[in-house]
């Protein structure tokens, strides 16, 4: 079953805007990670963040996670059509390397 | 350094024909773990292996199974193959820490299985 859902499912921007996508789980979680996915091929790690940490960035990437409303967003800034692909939210617990997705947002850049 | 690599990249199988998917993870990576993606379920947790035991399970039938050699490669394998076992199956690989405090996992490029 997934953890949590992610919104939107589906979202279209113009080349040059900024994406944001949201995540929500249900259950206390050690860590959340976030994915890309092009095509139905591998996933790609992005970024790790802590439940103790509130925001991270790498790049042209910042997530933010929110505990008390067992939320996470991330935006991906100046998007390129590159950035094209599905992007996934994954949560585990503390000695768990099991990983819980959630549903996934199709991103398509218009160029 | 090397990623995860996942063999084959694609299969065909008949029902009722069993199947065995290879992982290997990246170099000193101890825990592997399978998933399997369909678009009706999503990304679902199959199982994880570290040191060659199996550490956690997902809710999957007996039909499919997995271990893991002491050089920490990873094999799944789907017996009895059903139409519905169609999916793309992610292997991930991830440093376990002492602490056993989570770290990011890898994925491969995953194996593509089609049932006929």
């Amino acid at each position: 079953s997934q953890q949590g859902e992610e919104d939107p499912q589906a979202l279209s921007i113009q080349e040059g805007e900024n994406a944001t996508m949201n995540c929500s789980y249900k259950t206390s979680i050690n860590n959340l990670q976030w994915y890309r996915q092009n095509s139905g091929r591998g996933l790609v790690h992005l970024i790790l963040i802590r439940s103790n940490e509130r925001e991270k960035h790498s790049g042209r990437l910042r997530v933010t996670l929110d505990t008390s409303k067992k939320s996470s967003s991330l935006l991906i800034t100046a998007s390129r059509a590159a950035d094209t692909a599905s992007y996934f939210c994954a949560t585990s617990f503390f000695g768990n390397e099991k990983l819980t997705f959630g549903t996934g947002t199709r991103l398509t850049i218009i160029p | 350094k090397a990623g995860v690599t996942q063999t084959p990249r694609y299969l065909i199988k008949t029902r009722g024909q069993q199947v065995t998917l290879s992982c290997s993870p990246i170099s000193g990576h101890r825990s592997v773990s399978w998933y399997q993606q369909t678009p009706g379920q999503g990304l679902q947790f199959l199982f994880e292996y570290f040191s060659e035991t199996q550490r956690n399970k997902g809710n999957f039938p007996g039909r499919f199974s997995g271990r893991q050699f002491s050089n920490s490669r990873s094999e799944m394998n789907v017996s009895t193959l059903e139409l519905g076992d169609s999916a793309l199956y992610l292997c991930a690989s991830s440093l376990v820490r002492e602490g056993r405090k989570n770290t990011e996992a890898f994925f491969g490029q995953g194996t593509r299985l089609t049932v006929v």
